[in-house]
């Protein structure tokens, strides 16, 4: 079943405002990846996350591995129209396999 | 953008009747996937193929055959279709386990309903 629990599920925003999302598990995992999906595409990475407390940017993504290794965050800064769509969370189960979070929704309101 | 294409990209089907989506690479990956995504779930693993002929089950395979017959092609058959197949099926592709973590790139998608 589902291990990863992704908060919120929606985000309703301003453009130019910051967005913060998070992942969290009742296992342990080593790896946590964020993905977005844009409407009618499949997923694109965003981060990779491999390391306890890591933090990692690129651009205005900011996303950090929790230290107790069963969380993670998203963080997106001064937000704009093609930030719209679905960010997932993920982390490995095995060598290759995927779990996904939910996915948080963020709408923007021009 | 990783070559990796979905055929059919919709398909509009009845219950019980057979169902083969197809997932086409010409990135010459050795591991493909197929994932469904519904509301409220995420995307969940169907089943995977670790080479030519190779495959295992993910967390919701039941209902669901693969075939690999060739790297590019990665076949998903729905022997019997049942309303609960109405999802939205992605591909995806990766390179050798070798390494820690090996980014999966997905295909377009296919939507399917099952009436």
């Amino acid at each position: 079943g589902q291990q990863l629990n992704q908060s919120p599920q929606s985000m309703f925003i301003q453009e130019g405002e910051d967005v913060s999302m998070n992942c969290t598990s009742s296992s342990i995992f080593n790896t946590w990846l964020w993905y977005k999906q844009d409407p009618g595409e499949g997923p694109v990475l965003l981060i990779a996350l491999y390391k306890a407390g890591e933090l990692t940017s690129n651009g205005r993504l900011t996303a950090q591995f929790g230290i107790t290794r069963k969380d993670s965050f998203l963080n997106i800064s001064a937000s704009i129209p093609s930030d719209v769509g679905i960010y997932f969370c993920a982390s490995l189960q095995g060598a290759q396999k995927l779990v996904f979070g939910q996915g948080t929704r963020l709408t923007i309101n021009p | 953008d990783a070559g990796i294409t979905q055929s059919p990209r919709h398909k509009v089907t009845e219950t019980g009747t057979p169902v083969t989506l197809r997932c086409h690479q010409t990135e010459n990956h050795r591991y493909m996937y197929w994932y469904r995504q519904d509301p409220g779930h995420g995307l969940r693993l169907i089943h995977y193929s670790y080479g030519v002929k190779d495959t295992d089950k993910g967390e919701v395979s039941d209902g669901y055959s693969v075939s690999r017959s060739k790297t590019e092609d990665f076949l998903l058959t729905l022997e019997s279709a049942t309303s609960s197949q109405t999802s939205v099926y992605f591909c995806a592709i990766s390179e050798s386990m070798f390494f820690s973590y090996n980014e999966q790139f997905f295909g377009p998608g296919t939507r399917l309903t099952v009436l």
